[in-house]
């Protein structure tokens, strides 16, 4: 089945150390959106790409950084994580900008020490 | 700044009822709205899509309203059951005129069914 997989599920890391958070897609759409959601918040969008084109929310902190190397891959790096990162990290996409649907990952649950 | 509000945090029904859920919105003029199921510990799930020129949209039991006049989309769970337990969220798009794409979520209503 095509769909939208984020490694890991689960990710503890220190406090300073840096952490990369992968998200896959077999759907061969063009967006790839990352989101922060804190406990009982709403998904906060940090970042996406269409195509190669990077699009950054302008209160995303300098701190997070994002790479897609091709159509079916994208990282979400944090370069140095602090408390207040901890979260569930969301990768979703969609097949064109406008009001298609997006398609969420499972999530990669972040706890820093 | 624009804003979203999902009437409370949680919604307890009975099974067979039916199940309304509100998101208001202020100060933009989206061109489209979304609804979205989460379960816990997971990625929200796409339900409905209503665009301004639409009042109302259905999908099997859910039935979704969009007053551009009041601000406001209405979700509807007719015979409701406990499997539909879960948070709900509306999407509003951000970028009116714009093909973005780009969403802004609530906060979500828990909505919780028992037998």
């Amino acid at each position: 089945d095509a769909m939208v997989i984020q490694n890991p599920r689960y990710q503890v890391t220190q406090f300073g150390k840096p952490v990369t958070l992968s998200c896959s897609q077999t759907l061969n759409h063009n967006v790839m959106y990352w989101y922060q959601q804190k406990s009982s918040q709403a998904p906060k969008l940090l970042f996406h790409y269409y195509d190669k084109d990077f699009n950054n929310e302008a209160d995303t902190p300098d701190n997070f950084q994002s790479r897609r190397p091709n159509t079916s891959f994208c990282f979400l790096d944090i370069r140095s994580p602090g408390l207040g990162d901890a979260a569930m990290y969301l990768c979703a996409t969609s097949r064109d900008r406008g009001s298609d649907t997006q398609y969420f990952g499972p999530g990669t649950r972040l706890t820093v020490l | 700044s624009q804003k979203i509000e999902q009437n409370s945090e949680a919604l307890n029904i009975q099974e067979g009822k039916t199940a309304t859920l509100t998101c208001n919105y202020t100060n933009y003029s989206p061109a489209y709205l979304q609804w979205y199921r989460q379960d816990p510990g997971r990625g929200p799930v796409f339900l409905l899509l209503i665009r301004e020129n639409e009042k109302e949209k259905r999908k099997e039991r859910l039935k979704v309203t969009f007053d551009t006049t009041l601000k406001q989309s209405l979700f509807h769970i007719t015979a409701s059951q406990p499997a539909d337990s879960a948070t709900y969220l509306c999407a509003l798009d951000r970028d009116r005129g714009s093909t973005l794409g780009r969403l802004y979520f609530g906060r979500g209503t828990q909505l919780t069914v028992w037998p």
